[in-house]
């Protein structure tokens, strides 16, 4: 089946550790984004990529690294930098310039 | 920061039909409007989105008003499994990002 597949789906954090949230899609789109959701918040853009090995920070990207090495992946690592990170990360694919965005399932990162 | 106006929170009837205002004034003439979905704790899901013209698919109805300054989503008979956050955005083609704001809370009651 098409689609964005996140994993963990869940993940804990220890104090001052770095930790890699993996996203990777077989949809062939050329886009893809990382999300940050807080209980009862919208949806925050943390970083973009609309083509492999470029990319560019969104609104929240402190604390935060990613990598586009191929198409199909866009990890996301949350860094000990990062001093709140407990919340619902989603990522996403689209048509490069397209509106219609394809949603994960999404990772919930808690701090130990 | 977000370009649309929701109400944070509706209820519906089961067997209804729910609909979900969003207003947009500033929108451009080139902007569209796009709705999603978010169900609990899954990521969101894409509805339907306009220029100017209404919009249906199978699953909602899209009315934009003759201004543009705003819109009207409509499940036209709502089931328990509505039940979600939606999101109006406004999205301009060819743009890189979407803005996504605090959208609306829709509960269906039985």
């Amino acid at each position: 089946d098409g689609g964005i597949t996140q994993s963990p789906k869940y993940l804990f954090r220890k104090e001052g550790q770095n930790v890699t949230l993996s996203c990777e899609q077989n949809l062939n789109h050329d886009a893809m984004y990382w999300y940050r959701q807080d209980p009862g918040q919208g949806l925050r853009l943390i970083y973009y990529s609309q083509i492999v090995n470029d990319f560019q920070k969104g609104d929240i990207a402190e604390g935060y690294s990613v990598s586009r090495e191929k198409k199909e992946s866009f990890p996301l690592t949350v860094t000990s930098a990062q001093k709140n990170p407990t919340a619902f990360y989603l990522c996403a694919s689209s048509m490069r310039g397209a509106g219609i965005q394809y949603f994960g399932a999404g990772t919930r990162l808690s701090v130990l | 920061d977000a370009k649309t106006t929701q109400p944070p929170s509706m209820d519906c009837a089961e067997g209804r039909a729910a609909n979900l205002p969003c207003n947009h004034s500033t929108i451009s003439g080139n902007e569209y409007v796009y709705w999603y979905r978010q169900i609990h704790s899954q990521g969101p899901q894409y509805i339907i989105h306009g220029l100017k013209n209404n919009e249906t698919n199978e699953m909602a109805s899209l009315i934009i008003t003759e201004d543009r300054k705003s819109s009207t989503l409509i499940l036209p008979h709502a089931t328990l499994r509505d039940t979600a956050v939606y999101y109006c955005i406004v999205y301009q083609g060819g743009s890189e990002k979407l803005v996504f704001g605090k959208g609306t809370k829709l509960t269906v009651n039985p």
